[in-house]
This record gives structure tokens, sequence and C-alpha cells, in this order.
């Protein structure tokens, strides 16, 4: 399978507790986005990576949203002292410099903060 | 003010019938693109079809039809000759001239009758 992938699925953690996502995009592409949805919403942009160097964040994201992309390749997303507001779906979207944005969606990992 | 704004919370269509998402947008920039996606139960984004601020013919992908009225701002999607399949949420987008922020509507949910 060579779309985009995440991991963990699911996260149910409690109050407080950190929490880590990862996402694998699509091999050759480039960019790397990240974005949460709640239910009943659109997805919300969070930030954007091209190649390791994130350029673009959210002026929404929490100073306890932290991403990484440390090679150009996977990427993580970190929430520290996750609260109930943060539970959402975490969605990762790839995609190449060049073309005219069409963005590869991964599964998504649906986080519950008991 | 709303970058993408979608006013149909619900739609319902008979199969083999065609059916019009509606979408408008809000930009100052003249340069911008506009896209579709599709969200099935499982919860995957799945792209359907691509308008650039300046193409001049209205897009089309297969069953799917971008109805582009620049001066309106609206971007609906035309669906023709449904099929079950067809059923998901559907969420219409905006990236605006060379940035990296896609922005999506509250989607639509449509439904397909037998």
């Amino acid at each position: 399978d060579t779309g985009v992938s995440q991991d963990p699925r699911h996260k149910i953690t409690k109050r407080g507790q950190n929490v880590t996502f990862r996402c694998d995009p699509i091999s050759e592409h480039n960019r790397l986005y990240w974005y949460r949805q709640t239910l009943g919403q659109g997805p919300e942009f969070l930030t954007y990576f091209q190649n390791e160097a994130q350029l673009e964040k959210s002026r929404l994201l929490s100073d306890r949203f932290s991403a990484e992309r440390p090679k150009g390749s996977f990427s993580t997303l970190e929430i520290q002292r996750t609260e109930q507001g943060d539970s959402a779906m975490y969605l990762c979207a790839s995609s190449i410099s060049g073309q005219v944005g069409e963005q590869f969606f991964g599964p998504g990992t649906r986080l519950t903060v008991l | 003010a709303q970058k993408i704004t979608q006013t149909q919370p619900g739609m319902f269509v008979q199969e083999k019938e065609a059916v019009t998402l509606d979408c408008t947008y809000d930009t100052s920039d003249p340069s911008y693109g506009l896209f579709w996606y599709k969200q099935p139960s499982s919860g995957e984004m799945i792209f359907l079809i691509y308008q650039g601020s300046y193409d001049q013919q209205n897009a089309t992908e297969g069953r799917y039809s971008l109805n582009f009225q620049k001066a309106r701002k609206s971007a609906n999607l035309v669906i023709s000759a449904s099929q079950l399949g067809d059923s998901a949420m559907y969420f219409c987008a905006m990236r605006e001239g060379t940035g990296n922020q896609f922005y999506f509507g509250t989607g639509t949910s449509l439904t397909v009758i037998p």
C-alpha cells in the first residue's frame, strides 16, 4: 500500500497525559499537512511541512501542540497535557510541490480525552 | 468571515438522478484553487475535483463537475447519475494564492436513496 498511513488509528487518554501521533506520507511527497477535524466540522489546518521545514503553523494552534518531520519523511504530532477539547480526528495529508495542490489524506487518528 | 460556506447540512437524492452541492467562498486574492473532497463513513478524505481561479472551463472528472461562477464566488459540485456509493460527507475547500493553508467548509451530508 503506497497511501498515507497514520498510527495509531485510535487513542484514548486521560486528561493531562501527553500523546504522540505518527504520519507516513506517500514516499515521493515532499509536502505534509496536519489537520484537526471535530464532529460536524470540516478539517481545520494545523501545520505544514515542506521537506523537514515547518513552514506554516495555524495561529489557533496551542503551544501544547508540536510537530516534527526530522528527515523529511514521516512526521509526528505531539499534544502535551491533553484537554477534553483536544478530542478530535487528527488527519495527515501529503502532496508534491508543483502539482495543483491535490492532497492525499490518511485515515486519521481519532483521539478521545477522558 | 468564513472562507468557505456550505449551506446544505444534508441532501437527499434518488439513485441515478443528478444533485448539486453548494459552495461559496470568500477571498480577495485573485489567484486561488477550489477543491471538493468526499469523506465516507470510514473517515478518509478522497479528492474529487479541482478548479483554478484562472481556469476558463468548468472542471469535470467523470460523473463530477464543478459549476464555477467567479462573479458570484460559487463553486458548486454537480454529481450526475448518483450511485448508492456516493452517500458520504462532501467538503468544499480553498487554497489562496501560493499559500499552503487549505480552508474547508462544514460539509454536506449526501444520502442517495435507492
